[in-house]
């Protein structure tokens, strides 16, 4: 039921830019889009979210196409320790219940 | 600032027993959110609490499973009678009351059903 989809794996090399991609054609007015990343044996990790304008912090960037219907996850220089699932979720600007369900992500392997 | 903090982080059960889970969600956080993780597959939403109330439980199996956040205490997910199928991580997450709508995950607990 996730409004997302997302390549179900991606490769990388350790220290080269990754770029994880999340199709979101049915994107509402009021839908932030998420992202959350998963290692193993842990909790889902908040990563970054944004509304319409691109955003960076301090692990990533994420860039919004402008029609909203995609967006990218860019994770500069990868290491051995961003190998993860990665989520794209959305969510609604009131928050609750709804846009809570995670699709299976991209489960990204970073090559040393 | 402590985390969502999740009790036990791993119980065993035989069949037939009961499982409870305990969250204590992020300081000034009172929303809480129960997510189920089966093996090799993704994260399942099962019910969202407030304080003394349930918000949405669409994600809860119709028997066996129930969930509550007094207005003391941790939230609990309570799984009677398990069976082998449960076997599963159970992930709790809150979220603050007022503005932004991010929501912050424990560590999980993980059951095994024997």
């Amino acid at each position: 039921d996730a409004k997302t989809t997302q390549p179900n794996s991606m490769e990388s090399n350790e220290e080269e830019p990754v770029h994880l991609p999340c199709n979101h054609s049915t994107i509402s007015g009021t839908d932030y889009i998420h992202w959350y990343r998963q290692l193993p044996s842990q909790g889902p990790e908040y990563v970054i979210h944004g509304l319409t304008s691109n955003v960076n912090n301090r692990m990533a960037s994420l860039a919004i196409a402008e029609d909203r219907k995609s967006s990218t996850l860019i994770l500069h220089r990868a290491t051995l320790r961003d190998a993860a699932v990665y989520y794209c979720i959305l969510r609604p600007a009131g928050g609750g219940a709804d846009g809570l369900t995670f699709g299976k992500g991209t489960h990204l392997i970073i090559q040393p | 600032n402590a985390g969502v903090m999740q009790n036990p982080r791993h119980l065993v059960r035989r069949r037939g027993q009961e499982a409870r889970l305990r969250c204590s969600p992020m300081k000034g956080h009172s929303h809480v959110y129960w997510y189920r993780q089966l093996p090799e597959e993704g994260l399942k939403f099962m019910v969202y609490l407030q304080k003394e109330n349930i918000i949405d439980e669409s994600g809860m199996p119709k028997e066996r499973f129930s969930a509550e956040f007094p207005k003391e205490g941790p939230s609990i997910l309570r799984i009677q009678q398990v069976v082998r199928g449960d076997s599963a991580a159970y992930f709790c997450a809150s979220s603050p009351l007022a503005a932004g709508n991010t929501i912050y995950f424990g560590e999980g607990s993980w059951l095994t059903v024997v």
